[in-house]
């Protein structure tokens, strides 16, 4: 089966920089990935996906990067501001189920 | 987009009782549903995929018996936590699949069960 899991648990960052959160998984055979936010006593909130058929993929501040190679992907959220305060699961998807990562709690320092 | 609404958001009930979860995909048919367990500074949990007119599918170590799942409709699945102990307590997040979409997952706002 799938296991997801993420190199850090813990992030904090300085409002204006650059964030980059850590994501590895198991299965080679993955073909879609996804990231979600989630705020305390809220569900996951979609962020972006990636296929297995990418390597990057741009949102509004937010780049998705696949290293299929080493079974690795990485949220990078650009300027963060306060409300990306949040915490953030990989997750892996396929047809009939959707499993997540442990997640890394961001905070952002003013 | 589509939207899956959760209800209750929060619910507190005692020790021994049943409370009733509804997970519901507002503007879209879901035949597949999934409910998720999430305790405080963890991820969330797979317990069981609802899936419309037939039996739940549940994780290894999920009790079917504890934790009732009916699909009765393409728009409705609820889960039913029978006989409620205290380390039932978690936040429940249900999951409903749109089938028009490749990958297709929306997912609730999240019950807070609190058994006491």
């Amino acid at each position: 089966g799938e296991s997801v899991g993420l190199h850090l648990p813990t992030l904090s960052v300085q409002e204006g920089d650059n964030s980059i959160i850590n994501c590895a998984y198991s299965n080679s055979a993955s073909d879609y990935f996804i990231w979600y936010k989630q705020e305390s006593g809220k569900g996951p909130q979609f962020i972006i996906d990636i296929r297995s058929n990418m390597d990057k993929r741009q949102g509004q501040r937010v780049t998705v990067l696949l290293n299929k190679t080493v079974k690795h992907l990485s949220l990078q959220i650009a300027a963060t501001q306060p409300g990306d305060s949040a915490v953030y699961f990989c997750a892996v998807a396929s047809y009939d189920k959707v499993i997540f990562g442990p997640g890394t709690s961001l905070s952002v320092i003013p | 987009g589509a939207v899956v609404s959760q209800h209750p958001s929060r619910v507190i009930c005692k020790s021994g009782t049943s409370v009733k979860i509804e997970c519901r995909s507002l503007d879209f048919q879901a035949t597949t549903m999934f409910w998720y367990r999430q305790f405080p500074k963890q991820s969330l949990m797979l317990m069981a995929t609802s899936n419309e007119g037939s039996k739940a599918t549940y994780e290894q170590g999920v009790e079917k018996d504890k934790f009732l799942i009916n699909h009765a409709s393409l728009t409705l699945s609820t889960l039913t936590v029978t006989s409620a102990h205290p380390e039932d307590s978690s936040f429940y997040i249900c999951s409903a699949r749109d089938s028009r979409v490749p990958y297709g997952y929306t997912f609730g706002s999240g019950t807070r069960l609190t058994v006491v």
